[in-house]
Protein backbone atom coordinates (compact mmCIF):
# COMPACT_ATOMS: atom_id res chain seq x y z
CA UNK A 1 0.00 0.00 0.00
CA UNK A 2 1.24 3.56 -0.96
CA UNK A 3 2.48 5.59 2.43
CA UNK A 4 1.52 8.78 1.45
CA UNK A 5 -2.17 10.75 1.00
CA UNK A 6 -2.65 13.35 -1.21
CA UNK A 7 -5.71 15.78 -2.24
CA UNK A 8 -7.99 13.52 -5.34
CA UNK A 9 -7.00 16.76 -7.04
CA UNK A 10 -6.62 20.17 -7.63
CA UNK A 11 -7.01 23.14 -9.60
CA UNK A 12 -4.09 26.10 -10.45
CA UNK A 13 -4.50 29.33 -12.66
CA UNK A 14 -1.97 29.51 -15.48
CA UNK A 15 0.76 31.55 -14.02
CA UNK A 16 0.37 30.92 -10.18
CA UNK A 17 2.22 28.78 -8.31
CA UNK A 18 0.71 25.16 -8.13
CA UNK A 19 1.11 23.76 -4.33
CA UNK A 20 0.67 20.37 -4.15
CA UNK A 21 0.64 18.57 -0.93
CA UNK A 22 1.49 15.18 0.68
CA UNK A 23 0.89 13.70 4.23
CA UNK A 24 3.68 10.95 5.22
CA UNK A 25 3.48 10.76 8.33
CA UNK A 26 4.72 7.12 9.20
CA UNK A 27 8.13 8.08 7.10
CA UNK A 28 11.30 6.10 8.74
CA UNK A 29 14.62 7.63 8.87
CA UNK A 30 15.41 5.92 5.34
CA UNK A 31 13.02 6.60 3.57
CA UNK A 32 13.34 9.41 0.91
CA UNK A 33 10.26 11.45 -0.51
CA UNK A 34 10.10 11.39 -4.49
CA UNK A 35 7.47 13.04 -6.57
CA UNK A 36 6.81 11.91 -10.17
CA UNK A 37 4.26 13.35 -12.61
CA UNK A 38 2.22 11.56 -15.51
CA UNK A 39 0.78 13.83 -18.37
CA UNK A 40 -1.64 11.58 -20.29
CA UNK A 41 -0.80 9.00 -22.10
CA UNK A 42 2.63 9.19 -21.15
CA UNK A 43 4.89 7.19 -18.77
CA UNK A 44 5.46 8.63 -15.24
CA UNK A 45 8.43 11.45 -14.92
CA UNK A 46 10.84 12.33 -12.19
CA UNK A 47 10.29 15.80 -10.80
CA UNK A 48 12.49 15.42 -7.31
CA UNK A 49 13.50 14.26 -4.41
CA UNK A 50 14.71 15.09 -1.01
CA UNK A 51 15.23 13.39 2.40
CA UNK A 52 15.00 16.32 5.31
CA UNK A 53 16.30 19.50 3.30
CA UNK A 54 14.49 21.40 1.13
CA UNK A 55 15.29 20.90 -2.73
CA UNK A 56 14.89 22.63 -5.81
CA UNK A 57 15.65 21.85 -9.44
CA UNK A 58 14.85 23.85 -12.82
CA UNK A 59 11.03 21.77 -12.69
CA UNK A 60 10.24 22.85 -9.08
CA UNK A 61 11.21 23.01 -5.01
CA UNK A 62 10.45 20.67 -2.59
CA UNK A 63 9.81 21.61 0.97
CA UNK A 64 9.69 18.78 3.58
CA UNK A 65 8.67 19.99 7.19
CA UNK A 66 10.75 19.51 9.92
CA UNK A 67 9.09 16.69 11.81
CA UNK A 68 9.70 15.09 7.81
CA UNK A 69 5.75 14.17 8.01
CA UNK A 70 4.67 16.29 5.00
CA UNK A 71 5.96 17.87 2.27
CA UNK A 72 4.85 20.44 -0.61
CA UNK A 73 5.68 20.32 -4.17
CA UNK A 74 5.99 23.84 -5.37
CA UNK A 75 5.48 24.52 -9.37
CA UNK A 76 6.48 28.55 -9.47
CA UNK A 77 4.79 29.20 -12.48
CA UNK A 78 2.13 26.51 -13.40
CA UNK A 79 1.73 26.22 -17.37
CA UNK A 80 -0.90 24.79 -18.82
CA UNK A 81 1.45 21.89 -19.85
CA UNK A 82 1.65 21.02 -16.04
CA UNK A 83 -1.29 19.68 -15.95
CA UNK A 84 -1.15 16.05 -15.12
CA UNK A 85 -1.11 13.46 -12.07
CA UNK A 86 1.65 14.06 -9.67
CA UNK A 87 2.61 10.94 -7.25
CA UNK A 88 4.44 11.40 -3.95
CA UNK A 89 5.92 8.13 -2.68
CA UNK A 90 7.92 7.28 0.10
CA UNK A 91 10.90 4.72 -0.73
CA UNK A 92 14.00 3.20 1.58
CA UNK A 93 17.01 4.33 0.33
CA UNK A 94 18.15 1.14 0.58
CA UNK A 95 18.78 -1.59 -2.40
CA UNK A 96 16.01 -3.61 -3.16
CA UNK A 97 12.67 -1.66 -2.52
CA UNK A 98 9.98 -0.54 -4.96
CA UNK A 99 8.37 2.37 -5.69
CA UNK A 100 4.70 2.31 -4.81
CA UNK A 101 2.44 4.76 -6.75
CA UNK A 102 -0.91 5.79 -5.07
CA UNK A 103 -3.77 7.12 -6.85
CA UNK A 104 -1.81 10.90 -6.89
CA UNK A 105 -3.30 14.58 -7.21
CA UNK A 106 -4.83 15.07 -10.17
CA UNK A 107 -3.76 19.01 -11.08
CA UNK A 108 -5.32 20.59 -13.90
CA UNK A 109 -3.78 23.96 -14.84
CA UNK A 110 -6.56 26.76 -15.81
CA UNK A 111 -6.37 29.40 -18.61
CA UNK B 1 19.52 11.84 -20.28
CA UNK B 2 18.42 8.74 -19.68
CA UNK B 3 16.36 6.80 -22.28
CA UNK B 4 13.89 4.17 -21.68
CA UNK B 5 12.37 3.15 -25.23
CA UNK B 6 9.42 0.51 -25.18
CA UNK B 7 9.02 -0.69 -28.61
CA UNK B 8 5.49 -0.43 -29.60
CA UNK B 9 3.31 2.51 -28.36
CA UNK B 10 0.02 0.67 -29.96
CA UNK B 11 -0.69 -3.08 -29.91
CA UNK B 12 -3.56 -4.94 -30.63
CA UNK B 13 -3.73 -9.08 -30.07
CA UNK B 14 -5.69 -11.68 -30.64
CA UNK B 15 -7.34 -13.79 -27.26
CA UNK B 16 -4.68 -16.72 -26.66
CA UNK B 17 -1.50 -15.09 -28.57
CA UNK B 18 1.57 -14.69 -27.27
CA UNK B 19 2.59 -11.66 -26.74
CA UNK B 20 6.18 -10.00 -26.26
CA UNK B 21 6.39 -6.51 -25.07
CA UNK B 22 9.97 -5.34 -25.27
CA UNK B 23 12.01 -2.74 -23.35
CA UNK B 24 15.22 -0.89 -23.85
CA UNK B 25 17.50 1.08 -21.63
CA UNK B 26 20.19 3.17 -22.94
CA UNK B 27 22.58 3.74 -19.65
CA UNK B 28 23.34 0.76 -18.07
CA UNK B 29 20.79 0.30 -14.71
CA UNK B 30 20.61 -2.40 -13.34
CA UNK B 31 17.47 -2.59 -12.13
CA UNK B 32 14.64 -2.91 -14.46
CA UNK B 33 10.85 -3.14 -13.84
CA UNK B 34 7.27 -3.64 -15.76
CA UNK B 35 4.00 -1.79 -14.36
CA UNK B 36 0.44 -1.85 -15.73
CA UNK B 37 -1.80 0.87 -15.36
CA UNK B 38 -5.33 0.65 -15.61
CA UNK B 39 -8.12 3.17 -14.33
CA UNK B 40 -8.83 3.46 -11.08
CA UNK B 41 -6.36 0.96 -10.31
CA UNK B 42 -3.01 3.22 -10.43
CA UNK B 43 0.81 1.55 -11.57
CA UNK B 44 0.57 -2.39 -9.99
CA UNK B 45 4.02 -3.99 -10.07
CA UNK B 46 3.71 -7.25 -12.94
CA UNK B 47 7.90 -8.20 -12.55
CA UNK B 48 11.40 -7.09 -11.69
CA UNK B 49 15.00 -7.87 -12.60
CA UNK B 50 17.76 -6.43 -10.55
CA UNK B 51 20.92 -7.72 -12.67
CA UNK B 52 21.08 -9.87 -16.16
CA UNK B 53 19.32 -13.43 -15.78
CA UNK B 54 17.87 -12.36 -12.77
CA UNK B 55 13.88 -11.36 -11.98
CA UNK B 56 11.86 -11.12 -9.60
CA UNK B 57 7.74 -11.95 -9.00
CA UNK B 58 5.64 -8.52 -8.21
CA UNK B 59 2.54 -7.73 -7.13
CA UNK B 60 0.31 -9.23 -10.08
CA UNK B 61 2.83 -11.71 -11.94
CA UNK B 62 0.39 -14.30 -12.77
CA UNK B 63 -0.40 -14.75 -16.71
CA UNK B 64 3.08 -12.93 -16.66
CA UNK B 65 7.14 -13.84 -17.51
CA UNK B 66 9.89 -12.34 -18.08
CA UNK B 67 13.48 -12.40 -19.74
CA UNK B 68 16.84 -10.14 -19.25
CA UNK B 69 19.40 -12.00 -21.07
CA UNK B 70 21.24 -8.69 -21.40
CA UNK B 71 21.63 -5.69 -19.30
CA UNK B 72 20.14 -3.35 -21.46
CA UNK B 73 16.84 -4.99 -22.27
CA UNK B 74 13.69 -6.31 -20.51
CA UNK B 75 10.93 -8.10 -21.98
CA UNK B 76 7.86 -8.89 -20.55
CA UNK B 77 5.86 -12.00 -22.54
CA UNK B 78 2.01 -12.68 -22.21
CA UNK B 79 2.19 -16.39 -22.61
CA UNK B 80 -1.54 -16.80 -23.76
CA UNK B 81 -2.92 -12.90 -24.26
CA UNK B 82 -6.72 -12.61 -22.41
CA UNK B 83 -8.50 -9.66 -22.87
CA UNK B 84 -8.41 -8.94 -18.89
CA UNK B 85 -4.29 -8.06 -20.06
CA UNK B 86 -6.04 -4.80 -22.05
CA UNK B 87 -4.02 -2.20 -20.21
CA UNK B 88 -1.23 0.27 -20.73
CA UNK B 89 2.06 -1.35 -19.78
CA UNK B 90 4.56 0.63 -18.45
CA UNK B 91 8.98 0.03 -18.36
CA UNK B 92 11.13 1.19 -16.06
CA UNK B 93 14.89 1.71 -15.25
CA UNK B 94 17.01 2.88 -12.31
CA UNK B 95 20.70 2.38 -10.90
CA UNK B 96 20.37 1.94 -7.60
CA UNK B 97 18.63 3.39 -5.51
CA UNK B 98 17.46 6.73 -7.90
CA UNK B 99 14.99 7.60 -8.96
CA UNK B 100 12.95 5.59 -12.08
CA UNK B 101 12.60 6.37 -15.59
CA UNK B 102 9.91 5.20 -17.88
CA UNK B 103 9.40 4.93 -20.75
CA UNK B 104 6.11 6.15 -23.27
CA UNK B 105 4.58 3.33 -22.27
CA UNK B 106 2.51 0.27 -24.24
CA UNK B 107 -1.12 0.30 -25.16
CA UNK B 108 -2.07 -2.95 -25.37
CA UNK B 109 -5.40 -4.27 -26.68
CA UNK B 110 -6.44 -8.19 -26.24
CA UNK B 111 -9.57 -8.54 -28.84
Amino acid sequence: DAKTTQPTSMDCAEGRAANLPCNHSTISGNEYVYWYRQIHSQGPQYIIHGLKNNETNEMASLIITEDRKSSTLILPHATLRDTAVYYCIVRDYNYGQNFVFGPGTRLSVLP
Amino acid sequence: DVKVTQSSRYLVKRTGEKVFLECVQDMDHENMFWYRQDPGLGLRLIYFSYDVKMKEKGDIPEGYSVSREKKERFSLILESASTNQTSMYLCASTLGSYGYTFGSGTRLTVV
